[in-house]
């Protein structure tokens, strides 16, 4: 049962380039988060989505950033033009899905490993 | 104004002490969750709670949600417990907002 897995673990771009960032959940869970983490700062939620639903974006940049978590396939998390700013570290977290309760009626999360995208 | 206040944001110890590391937040929640982030980086969840208390091992995470804060102690402390320790209230659909974490340092 392997846990998020999440590829690039490294990614280098040049300014104006695109970076894009998959993200593959555990086995059987259905909600993928985005989390971004700049140097020396803490972690900030980025998105939230579901199988083919974006449920919560309110931490996306308004621009260059999208994401998307297709019927088949990882959840995606696209920077197009990148810039300096932009390199961070990129993590992201699966849950079972809203019919999962724990006792406390919050879902486990499962987080990735993490990638780490430096601009250059 | 943060959400979540978390305390000392650096800590160092001597092998053995005891460890308490403080999270005080601001609006009511679902549940919180206590991360364990390591200096390559990979962030683990140590408990999600929403009330009471939890133990696994040597660490021991408990919630007053009447108060709005929780601490993660750890027992017995050891140098491979260095990392940092981040406290992430969850809201509502599972989004979380993050502590700025503790830095903690164990010595030999």
């Amino acid at each position: 049962n392997a846990g998020v897995m999440q590829n690039p673990r490294h990614l280098v771009r040049r300014r104006g380039q695109e970076a894009r960032l998959r993200c593959s959940p555990m086995k059987g869970h259905s909600h993928v988060y985005w989390y971004r983490q700049l140097p020396e700062e803490g972690l900030k939620f980025m998105v939230y989505l579901q199988k083919e639903n974006i449920i919560d974006e309110s931490g996306m940049p308004k621009e260059r950033f999208s994401a998307e978590f297709p019927k088949e396939g990882p959840s995606i998390l696209r920077i197009q033009q990148v810039v300096r700013g932009d390199s961070a570290a990129y993590f992201c977290a699966s849950s079972p899905g809203l019919d999962y309760q724990s006792s406390s009626g919050a879902n486990v999360l499962t987080f990735g490993a993490g990638s780490r995208l430096t601009v250059l | 104004k943060n959400e979540v206040e978390q305390s000392p944001q650096n800590l160092t110890a001597q092998e053995g002490e005891f460890i308490t590391i403080n999270c005080s937040y601001s609006v009511g929640i679902s549940a919180l969750h206590w991360l364990q982030q390591h200096p390559g980086g990979g962030i683990v969840s140590l408990f999600m709670l929403s009330s009471g208390k939890k133990k696994h091992g040597r660490l021991i995470a408990t919630i007053n949600i009447q108060e709005k804060h929780s601490s993660l102690h750890i027992t017995a402390s050891h140098p491979r417990d260095s990392a940092v320790y981040i406290c992430a209230p969850c809201y509502n659909t599972d989004k979380l907002i993050f502590g700025t974490g503790t830095r903690l340092q164990v010595f030999p």
